[in-house]
């Protein structure tokens, strides 16, 4: 199954299953959009990132779409591993600098 | 790991004194960003460092001031800590070029906390 809809702050997946993550942003001029993750007690981690100019992009396991008709970005994990578990950040970026969202925290149930 | 490093991992302070930061970019990357992540929020920019300059800042005080070195590490002051500057402090580094900057990979931060 998959867990999708608006931006919630957390969010519990069966392990396993498909999680979506949501993330909507404010501004139209950002040159692309990154995902982090971070666990507890460390930095952000690069997950992927987005160009401004592409709507889809996939890595392992990960997926990006950019939806910039409606300013909203989602991330999804395939087959939710328990490593997955940590709070999620979308950030756009634009010139120098990095404006992150509120964050989502996954957590993986067994 | 993205090879940024950062020292201390924790340090405590009491209100009014003075802190310095230290963060040591991965090999290749000429840019150091700086932001702060106070508990449960994500990170704001502070600042970024380019050519041992500023090159961009956030809504941050005069009190929050940096410096870049040669070999590309970076230090963040804070003076005059206040308790609300209690904080993870992140440094990212990233490669700049015309029209914006790279990816920034982080390091895993300091702790700061000011009683």
């Amino acid at each position: 199954g998959e867990s999708v809809g608006l931006h919630l702050p957390t969010l519990s997946v069966q392990e396993g299953d498909n999680s979506i993550i949501n993330c909507a942003y404010s501004n139209s001029a950002s040159d692309y959009f990154i995902w982090y993750k971070q666990e507890s007690g460390k930095g952000p981690q690069f997950i992927i990132d987005i160009r401004s100019n592409m709507d889809k992009r996939q890595g392992q396991r990960v997926t990006v779409l950019l939806n910039k008709t409606v300013k909203h970005l989602s991330l999804q994990i395939a087959a939710t591993q328990p490593g997955d578990s940590a709070v999620y950040f979308c950030a756009e970026a634009r010139d120098y600098k990095l404006s992150f969202g509120a964050g989502t925290t996954v957590t993986v149930r067994a | 790991e993205t090879g940024v490093t950062q020292s201390p991992t924790h340090l405590i302070k009491t209100r009014g004194q003075q802190v310095t930061l230290r963060c040591s970019s991965q090999s290749g990357h000429n840019t150091v960003s700086w932001y702060q992540q106070a508990l449960g929020q994500g990170p704001q920019f502070i600042f970024q460092y380019y050519r041992e300059e500023e090159n961009g800042r956030g809504n941050f005080p005069p009190r929050f001031s940096g410096l870049q070195f040669p070999n590309y590490s970076s230090e963040l002051n804070v003076n005059a800590l206040e308790l609300d500057d209690s904080a993870l402090y992140l440094c990212a580094s990233s490669l700049f070029h015309p029209g914006g900057t790279d990816t920034q990979y982080f390091g895993p931060g300091t702790r700061l906390t000011v009683l």
